[in-house]
């Protein structure tokens, strides 16, 4: 059963505008998320990270959300730009050394 | 010299075949990985090494069998695989998580493995 859920596989955005990501898990032992951003024929490349005690980290456009209450995470981009166009992986860091990942959803920033 | 890098890029092999893929990491890090991509699913942790000791073999199937002879560098040996052994398979490093501080894994652009 998975443990981090990505419901939407895609997204489709206007240059400019905000893209918003969402991710759901189930486990409440999850204490340190992330989000991965990959391009075609590249491996995943780290974005931004949120400790399970804090509720919102920010790095220039990008912004991580986190409601424990909800297990839900988000992760904002603003303002979003084509190059930002890729598959946004969500994922959660269960026991030392298990990275849980979203099935990825593919975001289109359209110019 | 990028972060991770993980040779060969493409592989095709048979089923009798015996192949190996390598990962090298210049991060100085101290724990490897090999995560399992397969179409329309979630990427699955395979095996874990910190400081070359072997932390988690996450119920692979022994056709499967990794070498880490370092910190830096990581194998993975194939041998009699299946079609659907067919993905992605990427190598990442990070610091070791077993010290309580969490730090993003880092990733290399994979190996896409066909088995015929």
């Amino acid at each position: 059963d998975q443990q981090v859920k990505q419901n939407s596989p895609s997204l489709s955005v206007q240059e400019g505008r905000i893209s918003i990501l969402n991710c759901d898990y189930t486990n409440s032992m999850f204490d340190y998320f992330l989000w991965y951003k990959k391009y075609p024929a590249e491996g995943p490349t780290f974005l931004i990270s949120i400790s399970s005690i804090k509720d919102k980290n920010e790095d220039g456009r990008f912004t991580v959300f986190l409601n424990k209450s909800a297990k839900h995470l988000s992760l904002h981009i603003v303002p979003s730009q084509p190059g930002d166009s890729a598959v946004y992986f969500c994922a959660a860091f269960g026991g030392a050394n298990n990275l849980f990942f979203g099935t990825g959803t593919r975001l289109t920033v359209i110019p | 010299e990028t972060g991770v890098t993980q040779t060969p890029r493409h592989l095709v092999m048979g089923m009798t075949n015996k192949k190996s893929l390598k990962c090298e990491q210049h991060l100085g890090h101290n724990a490897m990985y090999w995560y399992k991509q397969s179409a329309k699913k979630p990427l699955e942790l395979m095996f874990v090494y910190n400081f070359k000791e072997q932390t988690e073999n996450n119920s692979v199937p022994s056709r499967f069998s990794p070498e880490c002879p370092n910190s830096s560098h990581l194998f993975l040996h194939l041998h009699t695989l299946q079609p659907e052994d067919s993905a992605l398979y990427l190598c990442a490093s990070s610091q070791d998580p077993r010290r309580g501080y969490r730090s993003p894994l880092h990733f290399g652009n994979g190996t896409r493995l066909t088995v015929t």
